[in-house]
């Protein structure tokens, strides 16, 4: 189905910096979710964000909720080499969930 | 917490078989569960949404003869890939949306399918 415009598609960082990625779209969701998926596993949840200018930690993590409620931003402080994975956006508006393309994200130590 | 399962992790099967996956919520009810695939390198696709009762909504281009899909209880949720060709080799990921509270959705690990 449709994916979110999400960027960037791929990160070689080292180990400490921090990490910045964002999805967009041209249509309104209820919902923002980013997700970390590694190799040979499902998708985890990392964030969930309901409402509107949302701004949600977890641990080094923070996401937030655009404004206009057609994107949203992940960043992540301090990168450490169990980072590495691909990160994964979705926005939901009722029964439909849209998945970006993935973020690829390798730290060197 | 909100642990999602699937069996098998990976499956080898000959060109012509059914497989069968089966994925569970298990530690919560979940009155939908949502089929995705996944090729290498890329995002997930959603091939279904599943309602427990009902019968199965499938995504525009996936043939609901090829993929069938019975969500028999609140917890249960199966896959069934009828005579499998090697162009359906790929990762499937079920997901699980809560009965009640949040309505975010929970993945499972995801089957390998190889198709010889």
């Amino acid at each position: 189905g449709q994916q979110l415009n999400q960027s960037p598609q791929s990160m070689f960082i080292q180990e400490g910096e921090d990490v910045s990625m964002n999805c967009t779209s041209s249509s309104i969701f209820n919902t923002w979710l980013w997700y970390k998926q590694e190799p040979g596993e499902g998708p985890v949840l990392l964030i969930a964000l309901y409402k509107a200018g949302e701004l949600t930690s977890n641990g080094r993590l923070t996401a937030q909720f655009g404004i206009t409620r057609k994107d949203s931003f992940l960043n992540i402080s301090a990168s450490i080499p169990s980072d590495v994975g691909i990160y994964f956006c979705a926005g939901r508006r009722n029964n439909d969930m849209r998945f970006g393309a993935g973020t690829r994200l390798t730290v060197k130590p | 917490g909100a642990v999602v399962s699937q069996h098998p992790s990976w499956v080898i099967c000959k060109s012509g078989t059914s497989v069968k996956i089966e994925c569970r919520s298990l530690d919560f009810q979940a009155t939908t569960m949502f089929w995705y695939r996944q090729f290498p390198k890329q995002s997930l696709m959603l091939m279904a949404t599943s309602n427990e009762g009902s019968k199965a909504t499938y995504e525009q281009g996936v043939e609901k003869d090829k993929f069938l899909i019975n969500h028999a209880s609140l917890t249960l949720s199966t896959l069934t890939v009828t005579s499998a060709h090697p162009e359906d080799s790929s990762f499937y990921i079920c997901s699980a949306r809560k009965t009640s509270g949040t309505d975010t959705q929970y993945f499972g690990p995801g089957t390998r399918l190889t198709v010889l």
